[in-house]
């Protein structure tokens, strides 16, 4: 088991780029989701999904999509890159929902837009 | 939404001493706190998690206590070793996926 894997480990863009972040977990978990990390601010949720075909909005979505055609797969794309969006992503996920299941973090993807 | 803030900011303790974090939450229906470590460079790891059923629980050397009523939950640590160091985050949840609200975290650093 691998858990949940995420890359690139590292990336740095241009303002104004696109790219995606891919995450994938091999624990069959229906739910995932992404949170960015940054200084005294602790995790915030971006997107998260309840299952495959099915994503949300958290605190922060602006300026990021997310699908999920997979129970594997939840990708989070960056439109257009902009210097706020300096941040470390983690992917997460967890067999039954936060009330009930751990949330298993992947090793996260330390992003730089200059 | 839920709001949750966790003090202090850092926190540093000798080795062998107890450490304490305490968070604070807004919504009174949250029925789920869990507690992470987070090691330097590395992801965030569950460490103990309480139900709002529950008062009190201890792994080892670990507690979470939480008060419904003042609405807040605290973490103790009891002989603190090196390895203890790290960043701790709390989090709350009121619904059943469980979009959980972090605290900002707590930097604890145990001195020899």
């Amino acid at each position: 088991n691998a858990g949940v894997t995420q890359t690139p480990k590292f990336q740095v863009l241009k303002t104004g780029q696109s790219m995606t972040l891919q995450c994938a977990q091999d624990m069959n978990h229906e739910y995932m989701s992404w949170y960015r990390q940054d200084p005294g601010m602790g995790l915030r949720l971006i997107h998260y999904s309840v299952g495959a075909g099915i994503t949300d909005q958290g605190e922060v979505p602006n300026g990021y999509n997310v699908s999920r055609s997979t129970t594997e797969d939840f990708p989070l794309r960056l439109l257009s890159a902009a210097p706020s969006q300096t941040s470390v992503y983690f992917c997460a996920s967890s067999a039954t929902g936060g009330t009930g299941g751990e949330q298993f973090f992947g090793p996260g993807t330390r992003l730089t837009v200059l | 939404g839920e709001n949750v803030e966790q003090h202090p900011s850092t926190l540093s303790v000798q080795e062998g001493d107890s450490a304490v974090i305490k968070c604070t939450y807004s919504d009174s229906a949250s029925n789920y706190f869990p507690w992470y470590k987070q090691e330097l460079g590395k992801r965030p790891q569950l460490i103990i998690d309480i139900r709002s059923n529950v008062g009190e629980k201890k792994d080892q050397r670990i507690a979470v206590t939480l008060n419904k009523t003042a609405k807040h939950f605290s973490l103790h640590i009891t002989e603190t070793q090196p390895e203890d160091s790290a960043v701790y985050f709390c989090a709350a949840t009121t619904d059943s996926w469980g979009k959980l609200q972090f605290g900002a975290g707590t930097q604890v650093v145990v001195t020899p």
